[in-house]
């Protein structure tokens, strides 16, 4: 069975800390993506990864950073945490190019910064 | 750009009742439409696809049929069960958004009893 595991399902943290989120997929996927979801909102793209050490800015990567040193790998950081940035957070991973785009989730990480 | 619309929610039936979520896209080439479901406390989830036009994708009882003349993908179920309660979301895959999916912005489903 696919799995796409993310390392907190809750997190509280404080303003202006580093936190970090990681999230590791077992289906030698290249492709792999965060979000971050609030209500109203639906799904908003922060950053993607095709490859190892590659990344690319989605829809709001202001205020973030990506970390892909290995290929089932993919990690968010949050350089100084802000009260805005309190929401739930979701990576997935998916294999490249067309035809293979179905996307396969992780449990999501609930993200309260105080 | 590539875009999804889907109808706001909540929508709150009865058991058994005939279920319709709306979707319609705006998208460049031929995408591929997908819907996925999210379950209270859970990630997103694949519910069903359908990669050209007049594939009907189905699971679980849901049905969607890729329409292409009125850019639409519609997501139905004859009789909802308390257990469907869940976010549903419409999204599609295109070679103009370099396979980046577009998701909708989810629809709340609630089945009462």
């Amino acid at each position: 069975d696919v799995k796409v595991t993310q390392s907190s399902r809750y997190l509280v943290k404080r303003t202006g800390e580093k936190v970090f989120l990681e999230c590791v997929q077992d289906m030698d996927h290249e492709n792999m993506f965060w979000y971050r979801q609030d209500p109203g909102l639906g799904l908003r793209l922060i950053y993607f990864s095709y490859d190892v050490k590659m990344k690319e800015k989605g829809d709001i990567p202001e205020g973030y950073s990506v970390s892909r040193e290995k290929k089932e790998r993919f990690s968010l950081i949050l350089e100084s945490a802000s009260t805005n940035q309190t929401s739930m957070y979701l990576c997935a991973s998916s294999l490249a190019g067309a035809g293979s785009d179905t996307q396969y989730f992780g449990p999501g990480t609930r993200l309260t910064v105080l | 750009g590539d875009s999804v619309t889907q109808m706001e929610g909540p929508v709150t039936l009865s058991e058994e009742a005939f279920l319709t979520i709306n979707c319609t896209y705006t998208a460049t080439g031929y995408p591929s439409l997908f819907w996925y479901v999210q379950y209270p406390g859970e990630g997103l989830q694949l519910l069903l696809k359908a990669t050209k036009a007049d594939d009907k994708g189905s699971n679980k009882g849901f049905e969607a049929t890729y329409r292409k003349e009125t850019t639409s993908f519609h997501l139905e179920k004859g009789s909802v069960q308390v257990s469907d309660s869940a976010v549903y979301f419409c999204a599609l895959s295109s070679p103009g958004g370099s396979y980046i999916p577009t998701f909708g912005r989810g629809t709340s489903l609630i089945v009462h009893p």
